[in-house]
């Protein structure tokens, strides 16, 4: 069974630093982009950043590009995301999600449960 | 890149269809053929249900389709249930530095 399970979302301040983890199983992790999308309370889904499998690619939002960094650990099967100077609107759920194209599914085929990031002054 | 455009909110009766539409531009929707919809129960993580435009993940029912013409992709619903109550999202590919964007997502209602 595919899972993704995140990790490391609190509640923080403005400008500070968090970040949250990506624990996967079911699946072989290296072979496959994964992404993290957030949500904001109430909101829609806004896509954040992407990594592909052996770290060949790396693509982010313009509202995080140069704020977050995205890494993975393949021997780990885990994802990462960096995020610095925080702000109020960086509060989301933020989510995990694999990219499906190694099995011929372009799009975010499976999710993580998401966690919450809440940036307060 | 700005957010696909979705209706805010659509509503059917049971046994009805209701149809979505996700408007892009000729840098994402009508560049690629690479729009997937994506349901979202209250409270729930979200769930594919539509990729590549017109192709169900298995385990989807086929009152799910999905359609294109031009910066704008459509998702159909027929049959309305019950359980079709909620949130649903479009998403495009967008090209080589914002990989993807997703539509404000469309509320459906089922009366």
């Amino acid at each position: 069974e595919v899972q993704l399970v995140e990790s490391g979302g609190r509640l923080v301040k403005t400008g500070e630093s968090l970040r949250l983890s990506c624990a996967t199983s079911g699946f072989t992790f290296g072979d496959y982009t994964i992404n993290w999308v957030r949500q904001a309370p109430g909101k829609g889904l806004e896509w954040v950043s992407s990594i592909g499998s052996g770290s060949s690619y790396i693509y982010y939002a313009d509202s995080v590009r140069g704020r977050f960094t995205v890494s993975r650990d393949n021997a780990k099967n885990s994802l990462y995301l960096q995020m610095n100077s925080l702000r109020a609107e960086d509060t989301a759920i933020y989510y995990c999600a694999r990219d499906g194209t190694f099995t011929g599914v372009t799009a975010f085929d499976f999710w993580g449960q998401g966690t919450l990031v809440t940036v307060s002054s | 890149q700005s957010a696909l455009t979705q209706p805010a909110s659509v509503s059917g009766s049971p046994g009805q269809s209701v149809t979505i539409s996700c408007t892009g531009t000729s840098s994402d929707v009508g560049s690629y053929e690479l729009v997937s919809w994506y349901q979202q129960h209250p409270g729930k993580v979200p769930k594919l249900i539509i990729y590549d435009v017109i192709q169900r993940p298995s385990g989807v029912s086929n009152r799910f389709s999905g359609s294109k013409s031009g910066n704008t992709a459509s998702l159909t619903i027929s049959g309305l249930q019950a359980e079709d109550e909620a949130d649903y999202y479009c998403c495009s590919f967008a090209g080589s530095r914002i990989l993807w964007v997703f539509g404000g997502g469309t509320m459906l209602t089922v009366l």
